[in-house]
């Protein structure tokens, strides 16, 4: 079974609109972090937002902000007000245990986003 | 521009051939690694060193070779590699997995 699965190959939005990217996880370890990254066409992996397990608030960065129901085991991704440099693929990743160094993400499939003027 | 700096950006080289690339990050962080990306797929983890020993091996085949020379430098040595070791190569660092791995701009790699 996949550990990330993100359902939407591609996703589609205008400027100025907001757009939720999917994920989801699954873990039996209590303590975890969800990760999601954003890749231009050029290929730098660029991090946005981070959400602990333990983490009692939804995190938010700027246009970011990270929809967490742990219960669903879901950790969608919210960008508020699209813009034109927001087109990129994106992936949703997780760490699995208590975050020593050196811990691997596992990532999700991706999601590319198209955003239209 | 990226704190990890990775070279060379594009390297084309033939499959008899030497070559290594090289990673440098000077933020502390004591976890490197190395993923392979193909197009539209997500980054595949391929090495990581924890401290400078290498700790996770994801079974990769013995023409990549990596080196943790020191805390800031890692390098993937390359050999006898195959048409389809073409690929993005991508470099991260963290301090510890509660952090976000930093990654960087990654060496385009082509085999001829």
């Amino acid at each position: 079974a996949q550990k990330i699965t993100q359902t939407q190959p591609g996703m589609f939005v205008q400027e100025k609109e907001a757009v939720t990217l999917d994920c989801t996880y699954d873990t039996s370890d209590p303590s975890y972090g969800l990760f999601w990254y954003k890749q231009p066409s050029s290929g730098e992996m660029i991090f946005l937002i981070y959400q602990g397990s333990y983490d009692q608030q939804n995190a938010t960065e700027g246009r970011y902000s990270l929809n967490f129901q742990k219960a669903r085991k879901s950790a969608n991704l919210v960008i508020s007000a699209s813009q034109l440099g927001d087109s990129a693929m994106y992936f949703c990743a997780m760490r699995e245990g208590s975050g020593q160094a050196g811990t691997a993400l596992i990532f999700g499939k991706g999601t590319t986003l198209s955003v239209s003027s | 521009d990226t704190e990890v700096t990775q070279t060379p950006k594009h390297l084309v080289m033939g499959m008899t051939n030497k070559k290594s690339l090289k990673c440098e990050q000077h933020m502390g962080h004591r976890a490197m690694y190395w993923y392979k990306q193909k197009a539209k797929k997500p980054p595949e983890l391929m090495f990581v060193y924890s401290y400078e020993k290498l700790s996770i091996n994801e079974s990769v085949p013995s023409r990549f070779s990596p080196e943790c020379p020191n805390s800031s430098l890692l390098n993937l040595h390359l050999h006898a590699l195959q048409p389809e070791d073409s690929a993005l190569y991508l470099c991260a660092s963290s301090p510890n997995g509660n952090q976000p791995q930093h990654f960087g701009d990654g060496t385009r790699l082509s085999i001829l």
